[in-house]
């Protein structure tokens, strides 16, 4: 089993749309869940990132945790065609040996149609 | 201010001959990361360097891999011998504390 899954996609909603974007994760020991945008040939970009159970808003993105079924979301209210991009969920170990490496997920491409 | 900067954009060479990527990380970052995105994955962690400790290497493919970095600058990623199944995008990211790691655009590496 993948430390991390994601669904690639491609996900395809209109404008104003709420985009729901999830990753799956095997072990308890990550402790930290980030979520990155990436566009076409761009690097990634940090967009949320949390370390604990519940949700933390930032804007319109909405990043969920739910630790008990390692499970994270982020949510994506009125989107935007400059929302359109590769989405990456990216989780690391809490303290202790190589808390600086970050597993990610493959991705998921998402196109936002005016 | 400047963000992490990474040469070449492209890079297409032909199978067996060596290259040399680089990467300009933000100034004052004192962890620099090296990851591989083949199509289709997700990014892969090669090495990480912090300061003047020793560098945890443990990602890097094979012994055809070798990275430098000197002080808190300039770091280098060296494939010697390349194969195609080299071919990838190249991202380098730095960070002050290792929960923010900012990316580079990344080299794309075409192995013909």
């Amino acid at each position: 089993q993948k430390e991390v899954e994601q669904d690639p996609g491609p996900l395809s909603v209109p404008e104003g749309a709420i985009v729901s974007l999830n990753c799956t994760y095997s072990n308890s020991a990550f402790q930290y869940f980030m979520w990155y945008r990436q566009y076409s040939r761009k690097g990634p970009e940090l967009l949320m990132y949390t370390y604990s159970s519940g949700n933390k808003e930032d804007g319109r993105f909405t990043a969920q945790v739910d630790k008990s079924s390692k499970y994270i979301s982020l949510f994506i209210r009125d989107s935007q065609p400059s929302d359109s991009a590769t989405y990456l969920c990216a989780i690391k170990r809490g303290s202790g040996g190589s808390n600086y490496k970050l597993t990610f997920g493959k991705g998921t491409l998402l196109t936002v149609n005016p | 201010g400047a963000g992490v900067s990474q040469s070449p954009s492209n890079k297409v060479t032909e199978k067996g001959k060596d290259v040399e990527l680089r990467c300009d990380p933000i100034s004052g970052h004192t962890a620099l990361y090296w990851y591989r995105q083949r199509l289709g994955q997700g990014l892969e962690f090669l090495i990480y360097f912090q300061g003047n400790s020793a560098p945890d290497k443990s990602g890097l493919p094979s012994d055809r891999f070798s990275a430098e970095r000197t002080g808190e600058s300039v770091s280098t990623l060296t494939i010697q011998r390349t194969q195609q199944e080299d071919s990838a995008v190249y991202l380098c990211a730095s960070s002050l504390v290792v929960d923010e790691q900012y990316f580079g655009p990344g080299t794309r590496l075409t192995v013909t």
